[in-house]
């Protein structure tokens, strides 16, 4: 069974752009968890998606958005980037909420805010 | 509110040697607990996760944790190292209740040498 798959893995964007990210999670898993890792901050949450519907949401400014789709596959939107933007963003896929259910991991896409 | 302390943002042992990696959470409810591991350029993989069902939890790889409510603790450990165990370990806890909402701890560098 394929794993998390997330697209693109490397991205250079420049201050103020927008930028979106992809993941398809696990066949069959119908709940997508994002999250963003620095250095400084580590991993926080930044929302949860199960059903298309947006189940719970992490402290992040309204720049963040999301949205699952009817495959479940889910999307991320970063608006007005800032330099402080440049992460790992990690995409999860779980068969239900978690923590009932195992939360499997994407390879992350690494985004560089210049 | 959900937290967690890992102990020492860097361990360094020897091949063959114990492996202890500490982590120490806060939680108003009984919490569901969680190590992950982290090797470079890739997503999170659970090595195992504590639910209740016992206070001794066995994983991956030949890792296990215990999970101790008097000391609020759930230190990863094992037996032997090995150079492929080298890697960042995260503790993570959630309470249950706010769905895919992990809580993760900064991380321990796990250094293996020969």
């Amino acid at each position: 069974k394929a794993g998390v798959t997330q697209t693109p893995r490397y991205l250079i964007k420049t201050r103020g752009q927008q930028v979106t990210l992809s993941c398809s999670p696990i066949s069959g898993h119908r709940s997508v968890s994002w999250y963003q890792q620095t250095p400084g901050q580590g991993l926080q949450f930044l929302f949860e998606y199960f059903s298309e519907t947006q189940r719970n949401k992490g402290n992040f400014p309204g720049r963040f958005s999301g949205r699952q789709f009817s495959n479940s596959r889910s999307e991320m939107n970063v608006s007005t980037l800032e330099l402080g933007d440049s992460a790992l963003y990690l995409c999860a896929s779980s068969l239900g909420l978690t923590p009932s259910y195992e939360q499997y991991f994407g390879p992350g896409t690494r985004l560089t805010v210049t | 509110a959900q937290s967690v302390t890992q102990l020492g943002s860097h361990v360094s042992v020897s091949e063959g040697a114990l492996v202890l990696l500490r982590c120490n959470y806060s939680s108003s409810v009984p919490p569901y607990l969680f190590w992950y591991v982290q090797y470079p350029n890739q997503g999170l993989q659970l090595l195992l996760k504590y639910t209740s069902a016992a206070t001794l939890v066995k994983g991956i790889n030949g890792f296990e944790a215990e999970f101790k409510k008097s000391e609020t603790s759930f230190h990863l450990t094992k037996p032997s190292a090995h150079m492929s165990d080298a890697a960042e370990y995260f503790c993570a806890v959630s309470d249950g209740n706010q769905g895919g909402k992990l809580i993760f701890g900064q991380g321990t560098e796990l250094s293996v040498k020969p």
